[in-house]
C-alpha cells in the first residue's frame, strides 16, 4: 500500500532563518506531488505541484521554493522565512489519470 | 476548475444523517465531483467522488443531480468523530490537474 511521510510535525523558526520541509511517498512510482499551505482558520492554498523529477510548477509567487530531486521526494524550502510564512503545510500525492489525492499529516510552522 | 459553493457551517445530531450540499452550477461535462474532509490539525481525508451517477462507499453516499449542477454528501449515521470541515471540489481527471479547495462546510455533530 502507498504511504506518505511528512516531517517534522511541528517547527518553530525565527524570522530570516532558512526552511526545509521534506515529503516522501512510498509504494508508488511517478506520482504527482503537491505542497499546500493553510493559514490559521483559512482554506488550503496550493503552492507547488510536480508531475515529475525536476518539474515544478508554482501557483503563488512568494519566497518559498520547491524541488523534486527524486521521483518520490518533494522538498519545500525558503532561504529567509517571513512571519507571514507561518501556517500548516501539507504534502499530497496522486497518480496521473487516477482520481484521489492523498495527504500527509502536515507540518505546523510558526515563524517567530 | 469550476467553482463550488457550500454553506459555511452545519449542525447534525449524533446518529442522524448529515446531508451536506454543494453547488457547482458551472461544472463541465468531464469534471468530477470530489469530497474531502479535514479534522482539526490533520491532513484532508478523501471521502468519495463521482461523475454523474450516485456513488456509495463505506464512508458516505454521493448524490449528484441529473443536471450535475449540485450534489449532496450523505453521512448516514453521523458520529462525533465526523465533526470536521468538508470540502467539495470539482476537477478534471487529467494529467497534472490540481485539487483546488474552497472554504468548505464546518460540520458539527452534536451529542
Amino acid at each position: 500500500s502507498q504511504t506518505i511521510h511528512q516531517w517534522p510535525a511541528t517547527l518553530v523558526q525565527p524570522v530570516g532563518s532558512p526552511l526545509s520541509l521534506e515529503c516522501t511517498v512510498e509504494g508508488t512510482s511517478n506520482p504527482n506531488l503537491y505542497w499546500y499551505r493553510q493559514a490559521a482558520g483559512r482554506g488550503l492554498q496550493l503552492l507547488f505541484y510536480s508531475v515529475g523529477i525536476g518539474q515544478i510548477s508554482s501557483e503563488v509567487p512568494q519566497n518559498l521554493s520547491a524541488s523534486r530531486p527524486q521521483d518520490r521526494q518533494f522538498i519545500l524550502s525558503s532561504k529567509k522565512l517571513l512571519l507571514s510564512d507561518s501556517g500548516f503545510y501539507l504534502c499530497a500525492w496522486s497518480k496521473t489519470g487516477y482520481t484521489e489525492a492523498f495527504f500527509g499529516q502536515g507540518t505546523r510552522l510558526t515563524v517567530v | 476548475d469550476a467553482k463550488t459553493t457550500q454553506p459555511p457551517s452545519m449542525d447534525c445530531a449524533e446518529g442522524r444523517a448529515a446531508n451536506l450540499p454543494c453547488n457547482h452550477s458551472t461544472i463541465s461535462g468531464n469534471e468530477y465531483v470530489y469530497w474531502y474532509r479535514q479534522i482539526h490539525s490533520q491532513g484532508p481525508q478523501y471521502i468519495i467522488h463521482g461523475l454523474k451517477n450516485n456513488e456509495t462507499n463505506e464512508m458516505a453516499s454521493l448524490i449528484i443531480t441529473e443536471d450535475r449542477k449540485s450534489s449532496t454528501l450523505i453521512l448516514p449515521h453521523a458520529t462525533l468523530r465526523d465533526t470536521a470541515v468538508y470540502y467539495c471540489i470539482v476537477r478534471v481527471d487529467n494529467y497534472g490537474q490540481n485539487f483546488v479547495f474552497g472554504p468548505g462546510t464546518r460540520l458539527s455533530v452534536l451529542p
